[in-house]
């Protein structure tokens, strides 16, 4: 099974600022098959960004997700209001997993 | 507007079954595979299962294997997970989750609002 770790576990930010999530394989992710998403409270996640680096329907573009391999970076290049949330990547070359999640808190 | 309805989550006992439905509209529900994904209570995101388009292909977490049992009806547009032997850490809130496209290798592109499972005596 791949195991996917993500740091920081938290993520201390303030409006405006570049917000830079890392979500690191135990071991290479086949054909770059690695999601972001984004849950907030009470909500169902959202996918962000789909095999590696491309957007989802609907996502601005201060979202990109890039990497390949074993690490993948999550890049939010100015930080709005609502983007305060959990991100979690997905890997779904083998089987599908999960990281256990980056909480991104204002600061 | 595409929608995902999870239905059939309660309190359950230990070692007995249930039966979660997802009923899905807005989409060609037979273009997709489908996916379960679970959430403990203040925990993260665990894949369960995926199906393909035409149930030719279907995976389970380690955890869930030769417990849990996934399937489709494409007529009713309808996903369902089948729970047997159900444990105290199967609670969780069941997301039903469409896929990207017709295999299970894909992301999970939208989520219903989930049905919650409590195994508790």
């Amino acid at each position: 099974e791949i195991v996917l770790t993500q740091s920081p576990g938290t993520l201390s930010l303030s409006p405006g600022e570049r917000a830079t999530l890392s979500c690191r394989a135990s071991q290479s992710v086949s054909s770059s098959y690695l999601a972001w998403y984004q849950q907030k409270p009470g909500q169902a996640p959202r996918l962000l960004i789909y095999g590696a680096s491309s957007r989802a329907t609907g996502i601005p573009d201060r979202f990109s997700g890039s990497g390949s391999g074993t690490d993948f970076t999550l890049t939010i290049s100015r930080l709005e209001p609502e983007d305060f949330a959990v991100y979690y990547c997905q890997q779904y070359g083998s089987s599908h997993t999960f990281g256990q999640g980056t909480k991104l808190e204002i600061k | 507007e595409v929608q995902l309805v999870e239905s059939g989550g309660g309190l359950v006992q230990p070692g007995r079954s249930l039966r979660l439905s997802c009923a899905a509209s807005g989409f060609t529900f037979d273009d997709y595979a489908m996916h379960w994904v679970r959430q403990a209570p203040g925990k993260g995101l665990e894949w369960v299962s995926g199906i393909s388009w035409n149930s030719g292909s279907i995976g389970y977490a380690d955890s869930v294997k030769g417990r849990f049992t996934i399937s489709r009806d494409n007529a009713k547009n309808s996903l369902y997970l089948q729970m047997n032997s159900l444990r105290a850490e199967d609670t969780a809130l069941y997301y039903c989750a469409k896929g990207e496209n017709e295999v299970v290798v894909a992301a999970t592109q939208l989520w219903g609002q989930g049905t919650l499972v409590t195994v508790s005596s």
